[in-house]
């Protein structure tokens, strides 16, 4: 069964600082996704970012980019230049095949707090 | 184009009562799937489906059942609802392509039993 960690249950950032949120996964298949959602007081998942397993280069997008060590089984959300907005709940996933359809399987989550 | 709707947003529910949530996608997307999330954890697969009329199981389904009578929409019941039950329910629907894994949450349902 896969296994998504996330090792820091809260973070606060001082606004226009950076940021990263940790996230480590264990899984045995061969292809899989990465994700990172933002989920706001408000309750809606927004996705954020996407990195596929074989992809040679870490994905940016904007603010975010995922620092993707691929023998770590690591996957790490790097926010730049944090902004008051960005305090939310973030949830690493992964993305993987099932016999019948795809699943996605989620951390436990990271609350950040910006500071101003 | 709404993307992925679902209703009602907030119920609360008595223990043993009964009750449906309704996800309705318009993407034209294949697979559905209904989360739950609870306090202190992320997303939890219930139940999903890879077609209409297909359903399965998935890593929570105790005490839920799930239609898919057609292709845009996602049902999900629960026959007597106990206060295990309480959580924030999310249906996600996504393509059918096996290297293709993002999927797209709706707004989420709060319900609470009593």
């Amino acid at each position: 069964a896969q296994k998504i960690t996330q090792t820091q249950p809260g973070m606060f950032v001082q606004e226009k600082e950076a940021v990263t949120l940790d996230c480590t996964y264990d899984t045995s298949d061969p292809s899989y996704g990465l994700f990172w959602y933002k989920q706001p007081s408000s309750g809606e998942m927004i996705f954020l970012i996407y990195q596929g397993s074989y992809d040679q280069q870490n994905a940016t997008e904007g603010r975010y980019s995922l620092n993707f060590q691929k023998a770590r089984k690591s996957a790490n959300l790097v926010i730049s230049a944090s902004q008051l907005g960005d305090s939310a709940m973030y949830f690493c996933a992964v993305g993987s095949p099932m016999e019948y359809g795809n699943k996605l399987v989620f951390g436990a989550g990271t609350i950040l707090r910006v500071k101003s | 184009n709404a993307g992925v709707t679902q209703t009602p947003k907030f119920r609360v529910l008595k223990t043993g009562q009964s009750m449906t949530l309704l996800c309705a996608q318009d993407m034209n997307h294949e697979y559905m799937y209904w989360y739950r999330q609870d306090p202190g954890m992320g997303l939890r697969l219930i139940h999903y489906s890879v077609g209409e009329g297909t359903t399965a199981k998935g890593e929570v389904p105790d005490g839920y059942n799930v239609s898919r009578l057609k292709k845009q929409n996602f049902l999900l019941g629960l026959e007597s609802a106990a206060p295990s039950q309480t959580s924030v329910y999310f249906c996600a629907s996504s393509y059918s392509r096996k290297s293709s894994y993002e999927q797209y949450f709706g707004p989420g349902t709060r319900l609470t039993v009593t």
